[in-house]
C-alpha cells in the first residue's frame, strides 16, 4: 500500500534553534513530494515541493527540505525556528494522479 | 496559486440533518477535490469532481452520503447527508495547478454534529 509516514506526532524546539520535521514515503515510481502547513483554524498552505533535480528544495518562510532517494525521505528543515512557525505540518506524495498525506506533525516553537 | 473560498466556515448541526458546503475558486479549473480531516488525523480524499461529469468517489465514500455538484469550472458543492456525530470533521476543498502537480486548499469548513 502506498503511504507517507511522519514518525513524530510532535516536535518541540526553542526559538532560534534549527528544526527538522521528518517524513518518509512508500509510494511507487518517482513521486512528487510536498510539504504543507496548517495554522489553527486555517486550511493547508503549500510550502514547497520536490519534483526532480537538486535534492535540497527551498520554499516559503525560510523552510527547506532535503530529498534522499535511498532513504525515501523528505525531511523539512529550517535553520532558525520562529515562534510563528508553530503549526501542523503535513508531508505528501503525489503519483498517478493521487495525493497521499502523512498524519501530520505538530511543531511547537517556544520562546 | 488559486484563491479558494468555502462557505460556511463552520457550523453546528443536529443529527439526521444535511449540510451543503460551497467551494468557489477564482479561476477556472478542471478538477476539484473534496477532503475530510477528522480530529487529530490526516486528510482523506472523499471524491474528485470534474465539471460536466459525475464525481469519482474513493473507497469508503458513497454518493448518497456525500453528493457533489460541479455546475461550472469555478464552483462545487459537497453535501453531508443524514449527519451523525461521526461526520464531525473539517471538510476541505482543493484544486490542482495547471499540471495537477500541486494542490491548493480552501480554508476548510468545520462541522460539528450533535
Amino acid at each position: 500500500a502506498q503511504s507517507v509516514a511522519q514518525p513524530e506526532d510532535q516536535v518541540n524546539v526553542a526559538e532560534g534553534n534549527p528544526l527538522t520535521v521528518k517524513c518518509t514515503y512508500s509510494v511507487s515510481g518517482n513521486p512528487y513530494l510536498f510539504w504543507y502547513v496548517q495554522y489553527p483554524n486555517r486550511g493547508l498552505q503549500f510550502l514547497l515541493k520536490y519534483i526532480t533535480g537538486d535534492n535540497l528544495v527551498k520554499g516559503s518562510y525560510g523552510f527547506e527540505a532535503e530529498f534522499n532517494k535511498s532513504q525515501t525521505s523528505f525531511h523539512l528543515k529550517k535553520p532558525s525556528a520562529l515562534v510563528s512557525d508553530s503549526a501542523l505540518y503535513f508531508c505528501a506524495a503525489y503519483n498517478f494522479n493521487k495525493f497521499y498525506f502523512g498524519s501530520g506533525t505538530k511543531l511547537n516553537v517556544k520562546p | 496559486s488559486a484563491v479558494i473560498s468555502q462557505k460556511p466556515s463552520r457550523d453546528i448541526c443536529q443529527r439526521g440533518t444535511s449540510l451543503t458546503i460551497q467551494c468557489q475558486v477564482d479561476s477556472q479549473v478542471t478538477m476539484m477535490f473534496w477532503y475530510r480531516q477528522q480530529p487529530g488525523q490526516s486528510l482523506t480524499l472523499i471524491a474528485t469532481a470534474n465539471q460536466g461529469s459525475e464525481a469519482t468517489y474513493e473507497s469508503g465514500f458513497v454518493i448518497d452520503k456525500f453528493p457533489i455538484s460541479r455546475p461550472n469550472l469555478t464552483f462545487s458543492t459537497l453535501t453531508v447527508s443524514n449527519m451523525s456525530p461521526e461526520d464531525s470533521s473539517i471538510y476541505l476543498c482543493s484544486v490542482g495547478d495547471r499540471f495537477q502537480e500541486t494542490q491548493y486548499f480552501g480554508p476548510g469548513t468545520r462541522l460539528l454534529v450533535l
